[in-house]
């Protein structure tokens, strides 16, 4: 089975800097995805993991440890269209069905 | 290039009528995915297709849920005496191979009254 855990919720400031934790357990693991949501459209993809360390593009970046179970996402320069829903998706070997919760981020002006 | 496409955009039923859905993924993904979400969660899964073939089925999916995808290319969510709980959006995906980035559509919202 699976198991992902993300905040439910998280606050920043335009202009800030935040991390979006998410840690998993998985039966079979081949890298993780970020997707973003707006409320009420759909999932859009933002990152996909499989080598440890940081991936940058622009001012999203994603990080991976798989040895400790463990992704983050991080938005920098925040600006208010970045308010959304964000879902990180461990890949079990191509059969990416399972969504985290997701944590909500708003940013204040 | 067109998106996976969902129709229709939403529903409203009464309590036992039965629903279908339809998809229309992206023209060559052979992969098809249905998710259901509900406010405040991520999508949960209820089934994919490789082609024409139904590989995975949730067990949280009762036999009120029936999916296919008979040519391999669009495919149908059918829902059968409706409850309130089925009240939710209704996602579909579609990748071009294992290991790809899913696209989303822009889901079904069903009420069930």
């Amino acid at each position: 089975g699976q198991n992902i855990d993300q905040p439910t919720e998280m606050t920043a400031t335009e202009g800030a800097i935040v991390q979006i934790n998410c840690t998993y357990q998985t039966s079979g693991f081949n890298g993780l995805f970020w997707y973003q949501q707006h409320a009420g459209e759909a999932p859009t993809f933002l990152s996909y993991n499989v080598l440890d360390g940081l991936e940058e593009k622009g001012r999203f970046s994603s990080f991976l440890s798989r040895s400790k179970g463990y992704s983050y996402l991080l938005l920098k320069e925040l600006q208010m269209k970045d308010s959304a829903s964000y879902l990180c998706a461990p890949d079990n070997y191509g059969q990416n069905f399972v969504f985290g919760p997701g944590t909500r981020l708003s940013v204040l002006p | 290039d067109t998106g996976v496409s969902q129709n229709p955009r939403h529903k409203i039923t009464k309590r036992g009528q039965n629903v279908t859905f339809r998809c229309d993924p992206i023209s060559e993904h052979n992969r098809l995915y249905w998710y259901r979400q509900t406010l405040g969660q991520g999508p949960e899964f209820l089934t994919y297709f490789q082609n024409e073939a139904q590989l995975e089925k949730s067990r949280l999916l009762s036999d009120r849920f029936s999916a296919e995808r008979p040519k391999g290319s669009f495919s149908t969510l059918e829902i059968q005496r409706t409850e309130q709980g089925d009240s939710a959006m209704y996602l579909c995906a579609s990748s071009p191979t294992v290991q790809e980035t899913q696209y989303f559509g822009p889901g079904t919202r069903l009420l069930v009254l």
